[in-house]
């Protein structure tokens, strides 16, 4: 039983390069959430898939930001023309639709580190 | 816009001791809060999580308090251990749990011989 898997773990770019994080979820999980979490702060939403459907972004996400679930399965984050400010921990969770009125439990890869020097 | 406020930024306990962390919520739409439990170069691992419909979940050592009138609540952590030691983060969303979370800023524990 695998959880969720992102790769690479670890990632230093200098600023204005383009970089892809990719995003393993747990098999058979419909929906599919990317997070940012800088030093010293919780996790903050970034957006959402429900299978191949992005069905909400976050007003964080700047256009150069751009995501895609192309087969439902796994997803790639984009970031162009990086900014030192991007420097930050990108995280992965999946889940699945529950059944009505059950809890829906997110789980979580282990990140994406990201340095813009 | 800060919608959910936890504190203390850290904590140091004793082995042994009781570990409580407090957070407060904004949006009255959340429906679902859980803990959740992160460990160095560690994705959130779920620990325990409450509805707004009971005032209380106990599971092992863990126990969630609930004050849906006051929109805070707690997370108390029994008899606490070394491996106890690591950052936890309150979170609140909409939809029993079928929208994105909002966290807190995080509690980093440390347990202390």
């Amino acid at each position: 039983d695998t959880g969720v898997s992102q790769d690479p773990r670890h990632k230093i770019t200098k600023r204005g390069q383009n970089v892809t994080f990719r995003c393993d979820p747990i098999s058979e999980h419909n929906r599919l959430y990317w997070y940012r979490q800088t030093l010293g702060q919780g996790p903050e939403f970034l957006t959402y898939f429900q299978n191949e459907a992005q069905l909400e972004k976050s007003r964080l996400l700047s256009d150069r930001f751009s995501a895609e679930r192309p087969k439902g399965s796994f997803s790639t984050l984009e970031i162009q023309r990086t900014e030192q400010g991007d420097s930050a921990m990108y995280l992965c969770a999946s889940s699945q639709i529950p059944l009505a009125g059950d809890l829906n439990e997110q789980f979580f890869g282990p990140g994406t580190r990201l340095t813009v020097l | 816009q800060q919608q959910v406020k936890q504190s203390p930024q850290s904590l140091i306990v004793q082995k042994g001791g009781i570990s409580i962390i407090n957070c407060a919520y904004e949006n009255t739409a959340f429906d679902y809060f859980p803990w959740y439990q992160q460990f160095p170069g560690k994705g959130p691992a779920l620990l325990i999580a409450i509805r707004p419909d009971v005032s209380e979940k106990k599971e092992g050592r863990f126990t969630i308090s609930f004050n849906k009138s006051a929109k805070q609540f707690s997370l108390h952590i029994m008899d606490s251990q070394p491996g106890d030691s690591a950052t936890y983060f309150c979170a609140a969303t909409s939809n029993f749990g079928n929208e994105k979370l909002t966290f807190g800023t995080g509690t980093r524990l440390t347990i202390i011989p």
